[in-house]
């Protein structure tokens, strides 16, 4: 069965810091996709990125980045020069091409940015 | 396009009673859950369904009822409430596509006394 272990429960850093957020994630499958949301204090779930297992290149996104391994069944993510508007909790996620519609969410790392 | 919208956005129940919480998208996705959020927990699949007519358990169903009689509504129904669902719930769609993103919900706040 697949899982996805967010070992950091919550992350404190200051402003303009880079912080790094672990995933690891468990499946039996050879396909699959992985994803991560963000959750600010209001509340909403905020789709960031889509991965699939056959793409390991990692990816950029402004101050985002994240980083796919399948050797270490890892798919970290980094925000550089944090900014107090990332606070927030980041779920990664993952699902199987033989799961159906079962997206397997870890339980979240809150992370604060002080000013 | 509204996206995914959800009624109510927080309830208060006693023990035993029952509710439906009304999810809604006008995106005409195949693709409807329903998640429940509790502290420390992440999201955890309750129900979800693949089409109109067609709907199948996820991790934690019980106590939950669902159906979808139309692409656009997938409603949750709890038939007696109980304090363990007190609870934040996300109803969650997506196209046909496999695995594009979920588009989610603002989610409801329910409380069970």
């Amino acid at each position: 069965a697949q899982k996805v272990t967010q070992a950091q429960t919550e992350i404190s850093v200051v402003e303009k810091e880079d912080v790094t957020l672990d995933c690891v994630y468990e499946t039996r499958d050879t396909t699959y996709y992985l994803f991560w949301y963000k959750q600010p204090p209001s509340g909403e779930l905020v789709f960031l990125i889509r991965r699939n297992s056959f793409d390991e290149q990692n990816e950029i996104s402004g101050r985002y980045s994240w980083n796919f391994q399948k050797s270490t069944s890892s798919f970290n993510f980094t925000i550089t020069a944090s900014q107090v508007v990332d606070s927030a909790v980041y779920f990664c996620a993952l699902v199987e091409w033989g799961g159906s519609e079962k997206l397997v969410f870890g339980k979240g790392t809150k992370l604060t940015v002080n000013p | 396009n509204a996206g995914v919208t959800q009624t109510p956005k927080f309830q208060v129940l006693k023990t035993g009673q029952s509710m439906t919480l009304q999810c809604a998208q006008d995106m005409n996705h195949e693709y409807m859950s329903w998640y429940r959020q509790d502290p420390g927990m992440g999201l955890r699949l309750i129900h979800y369904s693949v089409g109109a007519g067609i709907t199948d358990q996820g991790e934690v169903p019980n106590g939950y009822n669902v159906s979808r009689s139309t692409t656009e509504d997938f409603p949750l129904r709890l038939l007696s409430a109980a304090p363990s669902q007190t609870s934040v719930y996300f109803c969650a769609s997506r196209d046909s596509t496999f695995y594009n993103e979920q588009f989610f919900g603002p989610g409801t706040r329910l409380t069970v006394l």
